[in-house]
């Protein structure tokens, strides 16, 4: 199993441009989650999933947007990128199948994105 | 004010020594309380959790939650250099879709 996978692992972008960052997961969770994580501000969440073709907004949802399409699959993405989101991006999922699965969170190696 | 306040270090330990980190926190209403380990350049991995009160126990780590207090601590017997990494606590109210609120983490280092 490759657990929960992102994609691109690096990317610069320029003001004004926009991207997606993929995140797949094969352990068929059902709940699937995006953060950001910048230096003294810990893990937040951005936008997260309780499933297939939901999705719900978290802690710091301006300025991106995401979709679940497929369950295994939860994208994210930036319509016109700012400096202050130059972060490292998390993708995570769980399972749904008893209250503390769902808080035991497996992540994925994260995207980190510079924005000039 | 955050939610989940935790002194981001960096802390540094000799081998051996007994480590605590420490979260403290404003909602009452939290019931779940957990703590990821993230080692340098590497997404976050679950270490441990408790729900509601008291300690719990892995090997070399516990966990303690005061709730009295809005404390919840993890302590880390005989500390190795494996061990270094960034420490995060996390918590959730009752069925919360696994919605998490972490803290800041606190980055330790165990010189050999």
């Amino acid at each position: 199993n490759a657990g929960v996978t992102q994609t691109p692992k690096f990317r610069v972008l320029k003001t004004g441009q926009s991207m997606t960052l993929l995140c797949a997961q094969d352990m068929n969770h059902e709940y699937m989650y995006w953060y950001r994580q910048d230096p003294g501000m810990g893990l937040r969440l951005i936008h997260y999933s309780v499933g297939e073709g939901t999705t719900a907004k978290g802690e710091v949802p301006d300025g991106y947007n995401v979709s679940r399409l497929k369950k295994q699959n939860f994208l994210l993405g930036l319509e016109s990128a700012a400096p202050s989101q130059t972060s490292v991006y998390f993708c995570a999922s769980s399972s749904d199948r008893g209250i503390v699965s769902s808080y035991e969170q497996y992540f994925g190696p994260g995207t980190r994105l510079t924005v000039t | 004010q955050k939610e989940v306040e935790q002194d981001p270090g960096p802390l540094s330990v000799p081998e051996g020594a007994i480590v605590s980190l420490n979260c403290t926190y404003s909602n009452s209403a939290f019931q779940y309380f957990m703590w990821y380990r993230q080692y340098s350049r590497k997404g976050p991995e679950l270490l441990m959790y408790t729900y509601s009160s008291g300690n719990k126990e892995d090997g070399r780590f516990t966990a303690q939650v005061d709730k009295s207090s809005k404390y919840i601590s993890l302590f880390i017997r005989d500390s190795q250099p494996s061990d270094s990494a960034t420490y995060l606590c996390a918590m959730s109210f009752y069925n919360q879709g696994g919605k998490l609120i972490f803290g800041q983490g606190t980055e330790l280092s165990v010189k050999p």
